[in-house]
């Protein structure tokens, strides 16, 4: 069965104190890995898609990288704004109805202090 | 660009009463999703839509929920009737093809009392 676990379930930083978040997944076969943030109240943002081992993406202070099982969402100097739950999910290579379907983590919930 | 519109953003309703919600897709996105989200869980897939036909609806329970895409833009789903545990977070999104990147809308709060 596909599944997304992630960790830290919470994770609390100060300003500036870099960290790192996991998403560990089990899939028959991986078409995409993609980040998400989601404010209160608020639908999922799309922030990266990954495809292969090896890949990474930037996006400011933001950088997601990609293994065989897992992939790391690298958090550099983060600000206040940055707080938010960040959601990982996978898409598997399907057939038929099941080609486009995300399999959600519970997501980590990231609050930064100034 | 104009992104995922939802409508209602919030609802409350009591337990056996029925409740619908309606989404408008981004221009010329063929794949329309609905999700839910249960407090404290990633979104969980309820069906997903090509154009006006049903793509997979295998974890939809179709004892109560129910959805259409009729002119293959907007949808609707609706539950009928509610249960306390229908309580949730109900989200579409939309991508250009089955296999693209999914943008979502703000959802609709619902609570079921």
């Amino acid at each position: 069965e596909d599944q997304v676990t992630q960790s830290p379930e919470a994770l609390r930083l100060q300003e500036g104190e870099s960290s790192s978040l996991n998403c560990s997944y089990t899939v028959s076969g991986l078409r995409g890995l993609f980040w998400y943030r989601q404010d209160p109240g608020k639908g999922p943002e799309f922030l990266f898609t990954l495809y292969s081992a090896g890949e990474e993406k930037e996006k400011e202070r933001l950088k997601a990288t990609l293994t065989k099982k897992e992939s790391f969402l690298h958090i550099t100097a983060p600000k206040p704004e940055d707080s938010a739950t960040y959601l990982c999910a996978v898409q598997a290579v399907g057939y038929g109805g099941s080609q486009g379907n995300l399999i959600f983590g519970k997501g980590t919930k990231l609050s930064v202090k100034p | 660009e104009a992104g995922v519109a939802q409508s209602p953003r919030y609802k409350i309703i009591e337990k056996r009463q029925s409740v619908a919600f309606w989404c408008n897709p981004i221009s010329g996105h063929a794949t329309l999703y609905w999700y839910q989200q249960i407090l404290g869980q990633g979104p969980k897939l309820l069906i997903q839509f090509q154009n006006n036909g049903v793509v997979d609806d295998s974890q939809l329970p179709k004892d109560r929920f129910s959805a259409e895409r009729l002119k293959g833009v907007d949808s609707t789903l609706k539950i009928q009737p509610a249960k306390l545990e229908d309580s949730a977070v109900y989200l579409c999104a939309s991508s250009f093809g089955g296999r693209d990147t999914q943008y979502f809308g703000p959802g609709t709060r619902l609570t079921v009392l």
